[in-house]
């Protein structure tokens, strides 16, 4: 099983709300990934978590602050989005930590809309 | 930073043809991974495959890591190849753990 579940699917949400993204795996796996997706383009790093510490954050504004309670949850937390954070959000995980070999398996995504 | 690069952007073909996309990188890398994005947004893992051949029926995959490119190959294309195709490396060793992906290649398959 290589299943990364994300919910919400999606989610339209105003400038001034608070929401979370949640994604869970139950394959073990030690590292946890958010990604960003605009339309037509690749998906983009914004944040590693290995071994349920923070280990790269790629420079995303502070409205988005990811959490990882335990090694088979990742949050992500949106307060104060702008419209031009309207995209696609993917989770991913990989089995030990953040080696640069491990295969990465992604979710659903769950697609926002900012008002 | 490594810089990948996709062909073609687009292609478009009938039902039943042959295709091959092609992804060159700028750098050495670990890890190589090819993943088809269907229209609902999620990212499948194709291949995994820094170097060497690999198939998985009608798809196969080869990386010539010494020439810093790897090519999929797709035969008797199906409605359900259609979607964009990604190519994502990570560079270096270590705990990095940061893919880069490609600009991606959309397919469209016709009946």
């Amino acid at each position: 099983d290589t299943e990364v579940t994300q919910t919400p699917k999606h989610l339209v949400m105003g400038m001034t709300n608070k929401k979370s993204l949640k994604c869970e795996q139950h394959m073990g796996h030690r590292a946890m990934y958010w990604y960003k997706q605009k339309a037509k383009k690749p998906p983009e790093l914004m944040f590693v978590y290995s071994y349920e510490k923070l280990s790269i954050n790629e420079s995303v504004p502070s409205r988005f602050s990811p959490e990882c309670p335990n090694s088979s949850l990742l949050n992500l937390h949106l307060h104060a989005l702008q419209p031009e954070d309207s995209a696609l959000y993917l989770c991913a995980s990989s089995l030990q930590g953040q080696l640069a070999k491990n295969i990465q398996y992604f979710g659903a995504g769950t697609r926002l809309s900012v008002l | 930073g490594i810089q990948v690069e996709q062909s073609p952007p687009d292609l478009i073909l009938q039902e039943g043809a042959n295709s091959t996309l092609r992804c060159n990188f700028s750098d050495s890398v670990n890890n190589l991974q090819w993943f088809h994005q269907n229209p609902w947004g999620q990212l499948i893992n194709l291949f995994y495959i820094p170097s060497g051949t690999k198939q998985n029926g009608r798809l196969s995959a080869t990386t010539v890591a010494t020439e810093r490119y790897s090519l999929l190959y797709i035969s008797s294309s199906q409605t359900t190849d259609s979607g964009v195709y990604f190519c994502a490396v990570v560079h270096g060793s270590g705990n990095t753990g940061k893919l880069i992906f490609g600009q991606g290649t959309t397919l469209q398959v016709k009946p």
